[in-house]
């Protein structure tokens, strides 16, 4: 089982600030099959981003992931107030789907 | 559009049963796998068990296999998930998810939340 491990656990962060949040898997990620999704309390996750680095559709240019092999990074340049939530990243490369434990980015 | 409505839950005593439902519209069901992740209160996202777009294939986390069972029926569009011997760690909110094909999640249902409790 590919265990991935985000941080930090908690982000507190002002609007127009930028955000940089990161996810390490146990082992490498295949294909970089590497996504990351974001919640907001009461609501289904949303698909942000896909193969590391691609934009879901409907996902604002502000986000963008990067990274490879075991390294993975999630950035919002700038973030606006509907950004405040629970983002998880999420390995695919493996039958066995798993997610890091989270890291919620809030108002500061 | 795609949409995903989710039925089931409740409040089971430890050791029973429930069933939840999926109802999948606005896409080519058939084609896509599904998948069913849960979230226990507070805590975040464990992936749950997954079957293929036609039922030929079905995984399962370590910490539901042989208690729960994921099953699908492509004349209805709908997906169920069989929970047996429930426990109280099972006690989340679980969703269906729609896999895009490449093994994201691009569509999710609204969530049920399953209570195990005495």
């Amino acid at each position: 089982e590919i265990v991935l491990t985000q941080s930090p656990g908690t982000l507190s962060l002002s609007p127009g600030e930028r955000a940089t949040l990161s996810c390490r898997a146990s082992q490498s990620v295949y294909s970089n099959y590497l996504a990351w999704y974001q919640q907001k309390p009461g609501q289904a996750p949303r698909l942000l981003i896909y193969g590391a680095s691609s934009r879901a559709t409907g996902t604002p240019d502000r986000f963008s992931g990067s990274g490879s092999g075991t390294d993975f990074a999630l950035t919002i340049s700038r973030l606006e107030p509907e950004d405040f939530a629970v983002y998880y990243c999420q390995q695919y490369a493996s039958t066995y789907v798993t997610f890091g434990q989270g890291t919620k980015v809030e108002i500061k | 559009q795609v949409q995903l409505v989710q039925s089931g839950g409740g409040v089971v005593q430890p050791g029973r049963s429930l069933r939840l439902s999926c109802a999948a519209s606005g896409f080519a069901f058939s084609t896509y796998g599904i998948h069913w992740v849960r979230q226990a209160p507070g805590k975040g996202l464990e992936w749950v068990a997954v079957i293929s777009h036609d039922g030929s294939y079905k995984y399962y986390a370590d910490s539901v296999k042989g208690r729960l069972t994921v099953s699908r029926d492509n004349s209805k569009n709908t997906v169920d998930l069989q929970m047996n011997s429930l426990r109280a760690e099972d006690t989340a909110v679980y969703y269906c998810a729609k896999n895009n094909g490449s093994g994201t999640f691009d569509h999710w249902g609204q969530g049920t939340l399953v209570t195990v409790s005495s």
